[in-house]
């Protein structure tokens, strides 16, 4: 059965330093998504990625984030200047197409963690 | 302020039913309500998904009352594996179109 992937599965990075989170999602899928959890607490949803285009994004995603589908595989999160805050599971997910009804294929996640 | 509301732990044993209900007032038009279950350290995965009324597939049910402003997932007969965190999902309109997870509910199913 086809999957997401990310990697790395846990990063360690000082406050200030950028990170850049890999995601590769499901091969004939044409929506991309990153959510964020912090430990404890519910899903929360960041970004929403289609043609090469930011389709939906919450507050959370401030300027200090981007992302980016640099090849025909990858998707990739970044923080610019991370924060203490930051620190949270990352999950990536891919859906054959926009909004709810379709379902959404989530990564493992990755550990993101700020000193 | 859009918000879509779970309780927040439900204790049961195994075989029982368990009814988890999501309230979600604010739910775009045409937007489906999607049910997810997560384990620790895993992603969400998929359970069941519907528009209106029931909805029912090889591993739950899903309620969903006429004004869509909640929905109802029915896990029949739980196991010890069932023990996860569900979260409902749902597109609501604020200022803008969002989607939004519920704030999960933490199922226990005890021998």
């Amino acid at each position: 059965e086809p999957e997401v992937t990310q990697t790395p599965s846990h990063q360690v990075t000082q406050m200030g330093q950028e990170v850049i989170l890999r995601c590769v999602p499901i091969s004939n899928h044409l929506y991309f998504y990153w959510y964020r959890q912090i430990l404890g607490q519910k899903v929360e949803f960041l970004v929403s990625f289609y043609n090469n285009e930011i389709s939906e994004k919450s507050e959370i995603f401030d300027d200090q984030f981007s992302v980016e589908r640099p090849d025909g595989s990858n998707f990739t999160l970044k923080i610019r200047s991370t924060k203490l805050e930051d620190s949270a599971m990352y999950f990536c997910a891919s859906s054959e197409g926009e909004g709810s009804f379709y379902e959404q294929y989530f990564g493992p996640g990755t550990r993101l963690t700020v000193t | 302020l859009a918000k879509t509301t779970q309780p927040i732990s439900m204790d049961s044993y195994e075989g029982q039913e368990v009814n988890i209900t999501c309230s979600h007032n604010n739910i775009a038009t045409n937007d489906y309500i999607t049910w997810y279950q997560q384990f620790p350290s895993q992603g969400p995965r998929f359970i069941i998904q519907g528009y209106k009324t029931k909805v029912t597939n090889e591993v739950a049910s899903l309620f969903i009352p006429a004004d869509r402003k909640s929905s109802t997932l029915s896990l029949p007969r739980v196991s010890l594996s069932d023990t996860a965190v569900y979260y409902c999902l749902v597109g609501v309109m604020d200022s803008s179109y969002k989607l939004i997870f519920g704030s999960g509910t933490r199922l226990l199913v005890r021998p």
